[in-house]
């Protein structure tokens, strides 16, 4: 069974610039996860999707990040314009449904300049 | 509000030293705990889990058990490998939420 894909694993970018993530969660996982892991700190949950709606955006700074999962299957979390304190690693997770184990993505490293 | 605390590192021992890395949390109710694994360049995996208070998690030599009277759950191993090099978190669940600590990383020496 594949694992949850993520895309691109390497990101440099200037701040005020937007950047993109994608995600693949795996086949049939109706839960997908987005997290940002700051280096020297335990990943924090940004968004919680259930199929394509959201269950839980409270840490999301909606101001700048913005996810969505238009078909229920990839994601995408998109950050314009991001700031030196986005430097981080993104992880995306997901789950048969809420409640089950959750497995994570190799992440996505983003430093901002 | 739920919290974990986990001992900082990193943590370097040598190979077949016995390992514990410290870990408390704070959480209303009865939270199921785990330990996860982050190697080199890879995702989080779950390492073990316990449900309840008095249950042993356990998985490639490492253990846990959910102590609720003193709100902890040390990971151990009686002989650690150079492969057991990573960062380890500790994490609650409750409410649907999955709260870690800040990790600790751990370095074995051959």
């Amino acid at each position: 069974e594949a694992g949850v894909a993520q895309s691109p694993r390497y990101k440099i970018i200037e701040k005020r610039q937007s950047v993109a993530f994608w995600c693949n969660p795996i086949s049939g996982h109706a839960t997908l996860y987005w997290y940002q892991q700051i280096l020297g700190q335990g990943p924090k949950l940004l968004i919680q999707f259930q199929n394509n709606g959201v269950v839980d955006d409270s840490q999301l700074p909606k101001d700048r990040f913005s996810a969505e999962r238009l078909k229920g299957v990839d994601s995408t979390l998109k950050i314009q314009p991001a700031k030196l304190e986005d430097s981080a690693v993104y992880l995306c997770a997901s789950s048969w449904d809420r409640g089950y184990e959750q497995y994570f993505g190799p992440g996505t490293r983003l430093t901002v300049t | 509000g739920n919290s974990v605390t986990q001992m900082e590192g990193p943590v370097t021992l040598s190979e077949e030293a016995f390992l514990t890395i410290n870990c408390t949390y704070t959480a209303t109710g009865y939270p199921s705990l785990f330990w996860y694994v982050q190697y080199p360049g890879e995702g989080l995996q779950l390492l073990l889990k316990a449900t309840k208070a008095d249950d042993k998690g356990s998985n490639k030599g490492f253990e846990a058990t959910y102590r609720k009277e003193t709100t902890s759950f040390h990971l151990e191993k009686g002989s650690v490998q150079v492969s057991d090099s990573a960062v380890y978190f500790c994490a609650l669940y409750r409410d649907d939420k999955i709260i870690f600590g800040k990790g600790t990383r751990l370095h074995i020496l051959p």
